[in-house]
């Protein structure tokens, strides 16, 4: 197993220039996560999903958006950059099932963009 | 609105000490409390879940502990060594809610 697999690991971006940054995982957990990390942060939930077809907002979702087709990818796209998404960004999926006590997260390894 | 705070933000020790890190939160209904390491530039590593209905897990020279009336889980490492060095990251899964809520985290380095 892959795990989460996140493209691309770095991206450097123009103001207003859009583009979509893609996660896959190969473990057919049900729920996905979107977050961005900024410098001496914590990581704060852009966009999440419970399952194909459904998703719903985070804390920080304006200038953000998302789409879950399928049980293993979660793309999240960036419509109009800017310098305030600047950021490291990191996908994760967990199995959510009856009970949910054992609900274990995995990340993926982040996308680092930077818009100038 | 549930909160999550790790205590200290950074910690500096020399190899071979024992130390804890902590993490606490403000609302004791969650399902569980997972700690995380974070390697500079990287992602983050599941370190420990533990179950709201556990009182601590091990793995090698690491026991989390949780107690869930008090809002407090505390991370417990045996024998640091400079390969600890990382960010440490404790998260909680609320129960009303289908999201995982993180700390700032704690810094720590660990060095010969």
């Amino acid at each position: 197993n892959a795990g989460v697999t996140q493209t691309p690991k770095f991206r450097i971006l123009k103001i207003g220039q859009s583009m979509t940054l893609q996660c896959t995982q190969d473990m057919n957990h049900n729920y996905m996560y979107w977050y961005r990390q900024d410098p001496g942060m914590g990581l704060k939930l852009i966009y999440y999903s419970v399952g194909a077809g459904i998703t719903d907002k985070g804390e920080v979702p304006n200038g953000y958006n998302v789409s879950r087709s399928t049980t293993e990818d979660f793309p999240l796209r960036l419509e109009l950059a800017a310098p305030s998404q600047t950021s490291v960004y990191f996908c994760a999926s967990s199995y959510d099932g009856v009970g949910r006590m054992n609900t274990e997260a995995f990340f993926g390894q982040g996308t680092r963009l930077t818009v100038v | 609105k549930q909160e999550v705070t790790q205590i200290p933000a950074a910690l500096s020790v020399p190899e071979g000490e024992n130390l804890v890190l902590n993490c606490s939160f403000t609302d004791s209904a969650i399902y569980n409390l997972q700690w995380f390491r974070q390697d500079p530039g990287k992602g983050l590593t599941s370190l420990l879940l533990i179950q709201s209905s556990q009182r601590e897990q091990t793995s090698g020279r690491l026991n989390a502990s949780l107690d869930k009336s008090s809002g407090r889980s505390t991370l417990y490492i045996a024998a640091s060594q400079p390969g600890d060095s990382a960010t440490y990251l404790c998260a909680v899964r609320p129960r009303n809610t289908d999201k995982l809520i993180f700390g700032t985290g704690t810094r720590l380095q660990v060095f010969p």
